[in-house]
């Protein structure tokens, strides 16, 4: 089946620093690439869907300064906390899909931001 | 507006019981999709359905069931004889018509199968 790979799986670091996580699509070119934020015991909240080539669409009230995600080829996807501070440690996760097929999901990737 | 509503926030079952959760969802749009994930401690969502609005077959895969039902907007699942490898998050979730855009996902379910 579609295998979707997130890294890295966790980040510990420091205030005001910046983070990239990559997701990549690794059987499959992906379309669209989503961005979702889970907080503890929380649902999933989309932040933002990416295309291809284009700039990313961000959900109210995400800041696209704050998140900045690229998304450079079909395979590969990258979002990017600029400037990181505790509020932002949460678990990421992302997702990729072909048109026509349902969403398939990274391991996420867990951010703690001391 | 699309909503999806899973009142049952923790659900613990002893091994080999059988359960329901319950997903019921709000959308304007005639054709929609929904969908059920899992989510283990690992953190990963493994999709386990997807069905559109106009099949409301009941679907049956092994130990796995779902109930469509549009007269009451329910997709409820069920897992027959469970086992702890169950115990997880799920998710229902509903997306718009194409079936693939933006996912709104309910609250989650976490079910605890106690061995």
């Amino acid at each position: 089946g579609a295998v979707v790979s997130q890294h890295p799986s966790w980040v510990i670091c420091k205030s005001g620093t910046s983070v990239k996580i990559e997701c990549r699509s690794l059987d499959f070119q992906a379309t669209t690439m989503f961005w979702y934020r889970q907080f503890p015991k929380q649902s999933l909240m989309l932040m933002a869907t990416s295309n291809e080539g284009s700039k990313a669409t961000y959900e109210q009230g995400v800041e696209k300064d704050k998140f900045l995600i690229n998304h450079a080829s079909l395979t590969l996807s990258t979002l990017t906390v600029t400037s990181a501070h505790p509020e932002d440690s949460s678990f990421y996760i992302c997702s990729a899909r072909v048109t026509g097929s349902p969403q398939h999901f990274g391991d996420g990737t867990r951010l703690s931001i001391l | 507006a699309q909503k999806v509503t899973q009142a049952q926030t923790e659900i613990s079952v002893v091994e080999k019981e059988d359960v329901t959760l319950d997903c019921v969802y709000e959308t304007r749009d005639t054709t929609y999709y929904l969908f059920w994930y899992k989510q283990p401690p690992s953190g990963e969502l493994v999709f386990l359905i997807r069905r559109n609005s106009f099949d409301e077959q009941n679907e049956i895969s092994g130990r796995y069931s779902w109930n469509f039902q549009k007269s009451t907007s329910s997709f409820n699942f069920t897992i027959t004889a469970s086992q702890v490898v169950d115990s997880a998050v799920y998710f229902c979730a509903l997306s718009g018509p194409t079936g693939a855009n933006n996912l709104f996902f309910g609250t989650g379910t976490r079910l605890t199968v106690i061995p």
